[in-house]
């Protein structure tokens, strides 16, 4: 089945640690995403890129690290400079072809600074 | 910079009642999408509705369709003959074929009564 997977589902990290959230798709997509849901916040923006080797700052930006070195995958590293890290963190993927324009998700990583 | 807004954090609607849920945007772009996502408690992004701004016919699928008024840069939800599996967080969204960023609004949660 074609879909988006993000893994683990839960992370518990002691302050001071870098951590890495993986999300890897097989739907083909160009372009991925990462998201962070706070409670009436929505979804907000952290980084995105629309091809291998390239990604953009979002609106969250400060604090985190991704990497694209393979379509498939987009990992993204919550550094010990992220201040208030515990969240629920969200993948996706879009196809950047023109009149197909819906993001899927995975099913987000919950992850906890203890 | 593109805005997307949800000015109604909680709604609630009786079963097989009839509800809408209100969004507005801001953008300067001729060429855009909307959205409603539902997510419900296990936290995966449902799509449940998609809007191409060229088109002038609302979006209908099943039981959900929208109110696309173009010129007021409104995109409202209606769920008619309302389900208790309707329960959930509704997220309008917005992206457009200059950057594919996809732009959340706060989110509604939407309680359905017996």
């Amino acid at each position: 089945d074609g879909g988006i997977t993000q893994s683990p589902k839960y992370l518990f990290r002691k302050e001071g640690q870098n951590v890495t959230l993986s999300c890897e798709q097989n739907l083909n997509h160009d372009a991925m995403y990462w998201y962070r849901q706070d409670p009436g916040q929505g979804l907000r923006l952290i980084y995105y890129s629309q091809i291998v080797n390239d990604f953009q700052k979002g609106d969250i930006a400060e604090g985190y690290s991704v990497s694209r070195e393979k379509k498939e995958s987009f990992p993204l590293t919550v550094t010990s400079a992220q201040k208030n890290p515990t969240a629920f963190y969200l993948c996706a993927s879009s196809t950047t072809r023109l009149g197909t324009a819906e993001a899927f998700f995975g099913q987000g990583t919950r992850l906890t600074v203890v | 910079a593109q805005t997307v807004t949800q000015s109604q954090p909680e709604m609630s609607v009786q079963e097989a009642e009839t509800v809408t849920l209100s969004c507005t945007y801001d953008t300067s772009e001729s060429d855009y999408y909307l959205f409603w996502y539902k997510q419900p408690p296990s936290r995966q992004m449902i799509l449940v509705i998609r809007q191409e701004a060229y088109k002038q016919q609302n979006a209908t699928e099943n039981r959900f369709s929208v109110n696309f008024q173009k010129a007021a840069k409104s995109f409202s939800l209606k769920i008619s003959d309302s389900q208790l599996g309707d329960a959930a967080m509704y997220f309008c969204a917005y992206t457009d074929s200059g950057t594919y960023k996809y732009i959340f609004g706060t989110g509604t949660r939407l309680k359905v009564l017996a």
